[in-house]
């Protein structure tokens, strides 16, 4: 079945500090992959996507490159915030071409706190 | 609000006693999916449904645990007889046909079920 491995928290930086949260996957045919950030007390909210191979997903200062060879999907920022203190979560998604629905498979998320 | 809106956000039972939680897709959605996230835990998912269908139930507990999505209104997930294991987030995504589909789900800010 699919699956997906995120590295465990909590992971605590200073602020402008690079951040890294390593995301890899099993699953069959060829998933989309995502990053949903979740922040304290609220949802999750898509942070940035891939769906194919070699993919660069962005958004916020943050990417991450979907990787076929490696399956993973790491999440990167040069210069983290505290406002970026948050849960990340890596997902994916192996809905065939043209399927009603699908279902997200999660990692088991990252707790990132950021200190000034 | 064009969100997926869930309600409430908090609810307390005490053991034995029914937990409903609602939720409303986003306008334009289709399909409707419930995750339960333990605390400090990933999200699990539980089940998908489309009007009047549930399409995979696999990530459902057997007993006590049942979910709805009806023709008119909003998607019930229902939990009978709670027991203190039952305390969790649960959260609700919805996504919209599937020629519209790109993989994403869009989330609530979920259900927080305290069992005393």
């Amino acid at each position: 079945g699919n699956s997906v491995t995120q590295m465990e928290g909590p992971v605590t930086l200073s602020e402008e500090a690079f951040l890294t949260i390593n995301c890899t996957y099993t699953a069959t045919g060829y998933p989309s992959l995502f990053w949903y950030v979740q922040y304290p007390g609220e949802g999750l909210q898509l942070l940035l996507k891939a769906t194919k191979a070699d993919d660069k997903g962005s958004n916020k200062g943050f990417e991450a490159t979907y990787r076929k060879e490696t399956t993973s999907f790491h999440l990167e920022k040069g210069s983290v915030q505290v406002s970026d203190s948050a849960v990340y979560f890596c997902a994916l998604s192996d809905r065939p071409r043209g399927a009603a629905g699908n279902k997200l498979t999660f990692g088991g998320g990252t707790r990132v706190l950021v200190k000034p | 609000n064009a969100g997926v809106m869930q309600n409430p956000r908090h609810l307390v039972r005490r053991r034995g006693q029914e937990a409903r939680l609602r939720c409303s897709p986003m306008k334009g959605h289709s399909h409707v999916y419930w995750y339960r996230q333990l605390p400090e835990e990933g999200l699990k998912f539980m089940v998908y449904l489309q009007k009047e269908n549930i399409i995979d139930e696999s990530g459902m507990p057997k007993e006590r645990f049942s979910a709805e999505f009806p023709k008119e209104g909003p998607s019930i997930l229902r939990i009978q007889q709670v027991v203190r294991g039952d305390s969790a987030a649960y959260f609700c995504a919805s996504s919209p046909p599937p020629i519209q589909h790109t993989g994403e789900l869009f989330f609530g800010e979920g259900s927080r079920l305290t069992v005393l």
